[in-house]
């Protein structure tokens, strides 16, 4: 596609449910960045890719968040046990390499636990 | 962790006028990026300056940077009422494995 792709762009789940959150980034990026950004707050780096590995994921907050790339290219965010102060707004960026260049962002998916 | 620390966290100005906004960061850079993002949306690059840069111009925006106090400036000359929006400067840095960094953002809005 032209751009990053995210989906679902909203969702609400009760407090303890499962949450997967899906990144389709930008055609033959192979870096790809995955931030939380919570209201009037810059984002906050949570996991990157470089091809299928995670190359970085000091970000995440504990062990209920994980995040896959299986073939280099679509990233899953998964949060397990969901709890209120998961919501936010989970964005996810592409770059065409991990050391340079603009980050693209999608629109982001929009949690919200109840 | 959040190493860019934007100043002022609000703006409000009117048409016309110029805005700046500032970043503060702790730690040396690869180069620094500011990026833009109007309410409800994803963060969109506005410019790059890298760290043996100290100016850097595109279109109605001026960046610089002093490595030496770790500081950069966005200028955005003759506002208009669709630049509101929040600004974010992020840092990018082999040492910090490559893993951009932002800060809290400088929120704009510009009157008519």
């Amino acid at each position: 596609g032209a751009g990053v792709s995210q989906t679902p762009s909203n969702k609400v789940t009760e407090k303890g449910k499962y949450v997967e959150l899906r990144c389709d980034p930008i055609s033959g990026h192979t870096a790809l960045y995955w931030y939380r950004q919570s209201l009037g707050q810059g984002p906050e780096f949570l996991i990157y890719f470089q091809g299928t590995g995670a190359a970085d994921d000091s970000g995440l907050p504990n062990d209920r968040f994980f995040a896959v790339r299986p073939e280099g290219s679509v990233s899953t965010l998964k949060i397990q046990r969901t709890e209120r102060g998961d919501s936010a707004v989970y964005l996810c960026a592409s770059r065409l390499a991990t050391n340079t260049g603009e980050l693209f962002f999608g629109e982001g998916s929009r949690l919200t636990v109840l | 962790s959040q190493q860019g620390e934007e100043d002022p966290q609000a703006l409000s100005i009117q048409e016309g006028e110029n805005a700046t906004m500032n970043c503060s960061y702790k730690t040396s850079i690869n180069n620094l990026q500011w990026y833009r993002q109007n309410s409800g949306r994803g963060l969109v690059h506005l410019i790059l300056i890298r760290s043996n840069e100290r100016e850097k111009h595109s279109g109605r925006l001026r960046v610089t940077l002093d490595t030496s106090k770790k500081s950069s400036s966005l200028l955005i000359t003759a506002s208009r009422a669709a630049d509101t929006a929040s600004y974010f400067c992020a840092t990018d840095a082999w040492n910090s494995g490559y893993a951009l960094n932002f800060g809290k953002g400088t929120s704009l809005l510009v009157t008519p």
